[in-house]
């Protein structure tokens, strides 16, 4: 049981160039979202899916996009990367969207926009 | 929308010492309630959490934390911090019914010295 899993673990971009980090997890759960940490501000939510076909926005959506396309998986796209992005990226999921529910994280993605 | 406060952003403390981290949260409805742990280079792990019932949560580690809805507070304790706790601890809430999206404080960077 491998949990949530993300890749890269590391990246570095030049401004303007495009990539996907993938998360995949396998519980089974039905919900997945994805935060970026920052120094001194926490984790904040970018996108969340309740389930496949189904995403949403977060606190900080701008400059990413994401698709649920499968239970399994939920890759975030960097359409067009910016310094600002520089940040340690989580995907995380749970069960349903009951309240309360254990959310598991990934090990975290570092990212670093030049 | 919800937010969380973490009032200590650094503390150091010696092996044996007593721990109070203090969390305060802004949301008039119902939350659960959760603290989380990232060791240096790891991902976040799940300490405790509240939903409901006794106020008191116990965790892991020996870590606890008390709900005290009056003062919209969930302050994390533990009685003897050891080098191992050496960490920095988040504070998150979500609302009940609004699904697993969790807010969460900017988080306190613990040192415990030998």
């Amino acid at each position: 049981n491998a949990g949530v899993t993300q890749t890269p673990k590391f990246q570095v971009l030049k401004t303007g160039q495009s990539m996907t980090l993938q998360c995949a997890q396998d519980m089974n759960h039905e919900y997945m979202s994805w935060y970026r940490q920052d120094p001194g501000m926490g984790l904040r939510l970018i996108h969340y899916s309740v389930g496949a076909g189904i995403t949403d926005q977060g606190e900080v959506p701008n400059g990413y996009n994401v698709s649920r396309s499968t239970t399994e998986d939920f890759p975030l796209r960097l359409l067009s990367a910016a310094p600002s992005q520089t940040s340690v990226y989580f995907c995380a999921s749970s069960h349903t969207v009951s309240s309360g529910n254990t959310i598991y994280f990934g090990e975290g993605s570092w990212l670093t926009v030049v | 929308a919800q937010s969380v406060s973490q009032h200590n952003h650094h503390v150091i403390l010696s092996e044996a010492a007593s721990l109070e981290l203090g969390c305060n949260y802004s949301y008039g409805g119902t939350v659960n309630l959760f603290w989380y742990v990232q060791y240096p280079g790891q991902h976040l792990q799940l300490l405790l959490k509240y939903f409901s019932g006794d106020p008191l949560v116990k965790g892991i580690k020996g870590f606890e934390a008390e709900f005290i809805k009056s003062k919209f507070s969930f302050n994390l304790r533990k009685p003897s911090v050891q080098w191992s706790d050496t960490a920095e601890y988040f504070c998150a809430v979500s609302r009940t019914g609004g699904g697993n999206k969790l807010t969460f404080g900017t988080g306190t960077q613990l040192k415990v010295e030998l």
